[in-house]
């Protein structure tokens, strides 16, 4: 079956612009899951949806960044007024449900870099 | 709050060498624990887990203990091959608010040669 797929796998945007990165989770599944990796450091929780609802917005590290999932399925990361140190790949991951012990299935990312 | 720290790399290896790659967590609770690999131009797989103390996660040949007295989780493989290359992330998960939320290293780049 299909995975968690995230488009555009590149983004490149200059300083001041409006970016959105897209996540397509695993159908069926209720639980997403963003992520910043910049480089060289491990995955950094952004925050979490369960169905449509962000359950946990904690890890957006400012108000410039905001994420939706209307309808439960497909979510949006949307970063306003970019920066050079937004610069990092997006990961997004789902799973069946929030809880122990569903495991995160993650996609390949969107690599952001902003000039 | 929780964190996790891994050893640094990256980690060059000749085919057939024994790894190990360090892992030390610090949490409240009683965690879950994890190995996630990801491959060049791939993303995060889920290699490994352990749920409890004294648990053992392997996977591939590859094998983690879980151990809350040493607040350690070791990757260990006895025989590495070229296809092994990769970046080695360990991670805990702790249930926090209905929702496992998940506390990533900084991830170990392993190259393994012919």
């Amino acid at each position: 079956g299909a995975g968690v797929s995230q488009t555009p796998s590149n983004k490149v945007t200059e300083k001041g612009k409006y970016v959105e990165l897209r996540c397509d989770p695993i159908s069926g599944h209720t639980a997403l899951y963003w992520y910043r990796q910049s480089l060289g450091q491990g995955p950094e929780f952004l925050i979490y949806f369960q169905g449509t609802g962000a359950a946990d917005d904690s890890g957006l590290p400012n108000d410039r960044f905001f994420a939706v999932r209307p309808e439960g399925s497909v979510s949006t990361l949307k970063i306003q007024r970019t920066e050079r140190g937004d610069s990092a790949v997006y990961l997004c991951a789902s799973s069946l449900q929030g809880g122990n012990p569903n495991e995160q299935f993650f996609g390949p990312g969107t690599r952001l870099t902003v000039l | 709050g929780d964190s996790v720290t891994q050893m640094e790399g990256p980690v060059t290896l000749s085919e057939e060498a024994f790894l190990t790659i360090n892992c030390t967590y610090t949490a409240t609770g009683y965690p879950s624990l994890f190995w996630y690999v990801q491959y060049p131009g791939e993303g995060l797989q889920l290699l490994l887990k352990a749920t409890k103390a004294d648990d053992k996660g392997s996977n591939k040949g590859f094998e983690a203990t879980y151990r809350k007295e040493t607040t350690s989780f070791h990757l260990e493989k006895g025989s590495v091959q070229v296809s092994d290359s990769a970046v080695y992330f360990c991670a805990l998960s702790r249930n926090s608010g209905g929702y496992q939320k998940v506390t990533f290293g900084t991830g170990t780049k392993l190259q393994v040669i012919p």
